[in-house]
């Protein structure tokens, strides 16, 4: 099966510096990934997603970098700002019914 | 759209009671997920349907089950609690076929049983 992994369980950035939040999967077949956002008492929250044919997707503030030889994803979230704070868990799509592994999560705290 | 509705948003049960989670989307989605998550960790599969009257197991399925009627609800059903299934239980769901479609969540059933 599939196991999804984050390096850092905390991350703390000043206000408008950039945040890069790691994120490691095991299962090469995985072929679609996604980074959820959860704030305090919400559901995980769509941030961005790539599939596996692509190395970089970008949206607004945020870019993921897909790496398949290490396994290995990033989210980047540029001028982070204080609704930044939440936690970010990446995910691994697999599976008939694309069922979602996901990773342990990621407090960003942004500090003033 | 309301998207994803969890109801109740809270609740406490006593050990051995029984209740059901519901779990409703009006996006018409045929995929539906009912996952846990446990302080400070990722969110756990439960049960998924891939559509009314199919059913399957996740990765921590024991002490749960589900039905699926219809596309719109999906059901969550707790016959013995258990302390250990104390965690906020959220349910997801997406439209169907190959990848590249994100789950969309509820915001969560928070569960204690004492």
């Amino acid at each position: 099966g599939e196991s999804v992994g984050l390096h850092l369980p905390t991350l703390s950035v000043q206000e408008g510096d950039n945040s890069i939040i790691n994120c490691a999967y095991s299962n090469s077949a995985s072929d679609y990934f996604i980074w959820y956002k959860q704030e305090s008492g919400k559901g995980p929250q769509f941030i961005i997603d790539i599939r596996s044919n692509m190395d970089k997707r970008q949206g607004q503030r945020v870019t993921v970098l897909l790496n398949k030889t290490v396994k290995h994803l990033s989210l980047q979230i540029a001028a982070t700002q204080p609704g930044d704070s939440a936690v970010y868990f990446c995910a691994a799509d697999s599976g008939s019914a694309r069922q979602l592994t996901f990773g342990s999560g990621t407090q960003l705290t942004v500090l003033p | 759209n309301a998207g994803v509705t969890q109801t109740p948003k809270f609740r406490i049960l006593k050990i051995g009671q029984s209740m059901t989670l519901q779990c409703t989307q009006d996006m018409n989605h045929n995929y539906m997920y009912w996952y846990r998550q446990d302080p400070g960790m990722g969110l756990k599969l439960i049960y998924y349907s891939v559509g009314a009257g199919i059913t399957d197991k996740g990765e921590v399925p024991n002490g749960y089950n589900v039905s699926r009627s219809t596309t719109e609800d999906f059901p969550l059903r707790l016959e013995l609690a258990a302390p250990s299934q104390t965690s906020v239980y959220f349910c997801a769901s997406r439209f169907p076929g190959p990848r590249g479609q994100p789950q969309h969540f509820g915001d969560g059933t928070r569960l204690s049983i004492l």
